[in-house]
């Protein structure tokens, strides 16, 4: 059984700050990893997939994968109200998800 | 790219009742989909997976007879809740999967079962 475990929340940051979310995985064998935004009362979207180990950027989203470790993370630069929101991490293409971490950001 | 049309977005319905959720990939051949569940502050809850022209394969704990899932073409699946219960009531999802392995969300389904 996959397990999938999240830095627990809520998680409350200023605005402009930096978000860090961190998640940790059971399987070693595991090879793909996904980062999901959840807005209150909305399905998941995709934010960041990263398979291979070290940093992926996009825009103010960088995800870091250290397979050694068992460790995937997601990094929200300057952090803006609209971040506020519920972010998943998911391992491999089944998807065990993590329980989730909550961030708001403050204005 | 990468939609995936789900609805109805809402139903509410009396105890007893049937009730069909579509799930439409508009824009890839979906190989795979996933049914989730979710009920409030909690994550979501894989109820099974389906492969086209496959039976269903049910997560433990859910009940095949009662949660009846079709997958009969690349684009489309359906979940039927049958004979409803409140207890049956939260947010469904469903998930396709195409080819490149990352897994697309619909917007979920709320149903309330009176």
């Amino acid at each position: 059984q996959k397990e999938v475990e999240q830095n627990s929340g809520p998680l409350s940051v200023p605005e402009g700050a930096i978000a860090s979310l961190n998640c940790t995985y059971s399987d070693r064998g595991s090879q793909s990893f996904f980062w999901y935004r959840q807005y209150s009362g909305k399905s998941p979207e995709l934010i960041m997939s990263i398979y291979s180990n070290g940093d992926k950027e996009d825009g103010r989203f960088t995800a870091q994968l250290n397979k050694a470790s068992q460790y995937v993370s997601l990094l929200i630069r300057d952090s803006q109200p609209s971040d506020s929101a519920t972010y998943l991490c998911a391992v491999d293409y089944k998807l065990s998800f993590g329980a989730g971490t909550t961030v708001t950001v403050r204005a | 790219g990468a939609v995936v049309s789900q609805h109805p977005s809402r139903v509410i319905c009396k105890s007893g009742t049937s009730v069909k959720i579509e799930c439409r990939s508009l824009d890839f051949q979906a190989t795979t989909m996933f049914w989730y569940r979710q009920f409030p502050k909690q994550s979501l809850m894989l109820m099974a997976t389906s492969n086209e022209g496959s039976k269903a394969t049910y997560e433990q704990g859910v009940e095949k007879d009662k949660f009846l899932i079709n997958h009969a073409s690349l684009t489309l699946s359906t979940l039927t809740v049958t004979s409803a219960h409140p207890e049956d009531s939260s947010f469904y999802i469903c998930g396709s999967q195409g080819a490149d392995n990352i897994q697309y969300f619909g917007a979920g389904t709320r149903l309330s079962v009176l």
